[in-house]
């Protein structure tokens, strides 16, 4: 498929341990973003990686989350020491390039259950 | 900074109804905007886009047009489906900037009844 590919698509884990997302773009695109969405909720940023650059980690909640792409590949987004707050669904996505009329686009995500 | 609003929902229409969520941006440069949607879960899903101001975008009877004067961008349908059940995300992307220039709003519920 050429789609915006995550794994796994359900996680369960117990409170305190690390957790590693995986997100694997389209083949091409540039520019990469994880997102949260909790239950009922929109999404908030999380980390933005374009290209070469250094990454924009503004959306990072706490130090418990770190991110890492290796050059215009795959990405995992990591949870360290897991609370029940990271409950939510990770979504990640990937455009071509940022700005301009470039739209993202969505993998369907990783639901993550903190019990 | 920029940002995007669009109306709270949830809204509820009955099969054949007319939509409309409301949209409004504030920008620093001259964004792309877009509209999403996510079906249960589901990721999100480009429903349509505009890149300039009194462009109108289009997809699956949904129409979107690009307002600078109101900074607006409300997306519209003439008659909801119950397959239209959905969340729909306004969104806008700018080149102002270094960093994340990609911005959703909250999202709108939709449920249309039959």
């Amino acid at each position: 498929g050429a789609g915006v590919s995550q794994s796994p698509s359900n996680k369960v884990t117990e409170k305190g341990k690390d957790v590693e997302l995986r997100c694997d773009p389209i083949s091409g695109h540039t520019a990469l973003y994880w997102y949260r969405q909790r239950l009922g909720q929109g999404l908030e940023f999380l980390i933005y990686f374009q290209g070469n650059s250094a990454p924009d980690k503004s959306g990072l909640p706490s130090d418990r989350f770190s991110a890492e792409r290796t050059g215009e590949s795959v990405s995992t987004l990591t949870i360290q020491r897991t609370q029940q707050e990271d409950s939510a669904v990770y979504l990640c996505a990937s455009s071509l390039i940022q700005g301009g009329n470039q739209p993202q686009h969505f993998g369907d995500g990783t639901r993550l259950s903190i019990l | 900074g920029d940002s995007v609003t669009q109306m709270e929902g949830p809204v509820t229409l009955s099969e054949e109804a007319f939509l409309t969520i409301n949209c409004t941006y504030t920008a620093t440069g001259y964004p792309s905007l877009f509209w999403y949607v996510q079906y249960p879960g589901e990721g999100l899903q480009l429903l349509l886009k505009a890149t300039k101001a009194d462009d109108k975008g289009s997809n699956k009877g949904f129409e979107a047009t690009y307002r600078k004067e109101t900074t607006s961008f409300h997306l519209e349908k003439g008659s909801v489906q119950v397959s239209d059940s959905a969340v729909y995300f306004c969104a806008l992307s700018d080149i102002a900037g270094t960093g994340n220039q990609f911005y959703f709003g909250t999202g709108t519920s939709l449920t249309v009844i039959p």
